[in-house]
């Protein structure tokens, strides 16, 4: 199974902040890579595929990044609303996994 | 719009069975796979189980093998899970998600709003 290591496990930043999120896969999956958000009691929700690709709607603040077996989601100036827990998948090989999330809160 | 409703969750004692089912619309259904994902009260993202468009493809977690059953009936635009065997550890809100493509493995997932299973008893 391809293991995905995300971090940090949780961040607490300013609005404003630039805010950056790691995800390491355990091995080469191309571009295969999703990153979805959770916000407390709700679904996870898409915000970008294919590593780089912001599904639509999601706010250009929003941007992913990486290939082979590091990627990164950054958000360029945080705002209140994007207090969530932030998750990447890779679907290069089954079983489809996901990384351990990070949960980025305001400081 | 995209809308998956999930049901049939439940408080069941271990050991026992439970049925969940997923209704699709807003989409077209038979063309995309369709894939089941758990998450347990606080933690993370599990997937469960994933059918192509056709399901003439299926994968399962290794945790799930041989107890859990997933299918569809394109006529009636929905997914199905049969769980068996049921455990303490399968406690978990379970999401019916769609995939992006007919491929299980192709596949990128908007979400239900998820049906919680909790076993104990």
């Amino acid at each position: 199974d391809i293991q995905m290591t995300q971090s940090p496990s949780s961040l607490s930043a300013s609005v404003g902040d630039r805010v950056t999120i790691t995800c390491q896969a355990s091995q080469d999956i191309s571009n295969y890579l999703n990153w979805y958000q959770q916000k407390p009691g709700k679904a996870p929700k898409l915000l970008i595929y294919d590593a780089s690709n912001l599904e639509t709607g999601v706010p250009s603040r929003f941007s992913g990044s990486g290939s082979g077996t590091d990627f990164t989601v950054t958000i360029s100036s945080l705002q209140p609303e994007d207090i969530a827990t932030y998750y990447c998948q890779q679907y290069d090989n089954l079983p489809l996994t996901f990384g351990g999330g990070t949960k980025v809160e305001i400081k | 719009e995209v809308q998956l409703v999930e049901s049939g969750g439940d408080l069941v004692q271990p050991g026992r069975s439970l049925s969940l089912s997923c209704a699709a619309s807003g989409f077209t259904f038979d063309d995309y796979a369709m894939h089941w994902v758990r998450q347990a009260p606080g933690k993370g993202l599990e997937w469960v189980s994933g059918i192509s468009w056709n399901s003439g493809s299926i994968g399962y977690a290794d945790s799930v093998k041989g107890r859990f059953t997933i299918s569809r009936d394109n006529a009636k635009n929905s997914l199905y899970l049969q769980m068996s065997s049921l455990r303490a550890e399968d406690t978990a809100f379970y999401y019916c998600a769609k995939g992006s493509s007919g491929s299980i493995l192709r596949s990128r997932f908007n979400w239900g709003q998820g049906t919680l299973v909790t076993v104990s008893s």
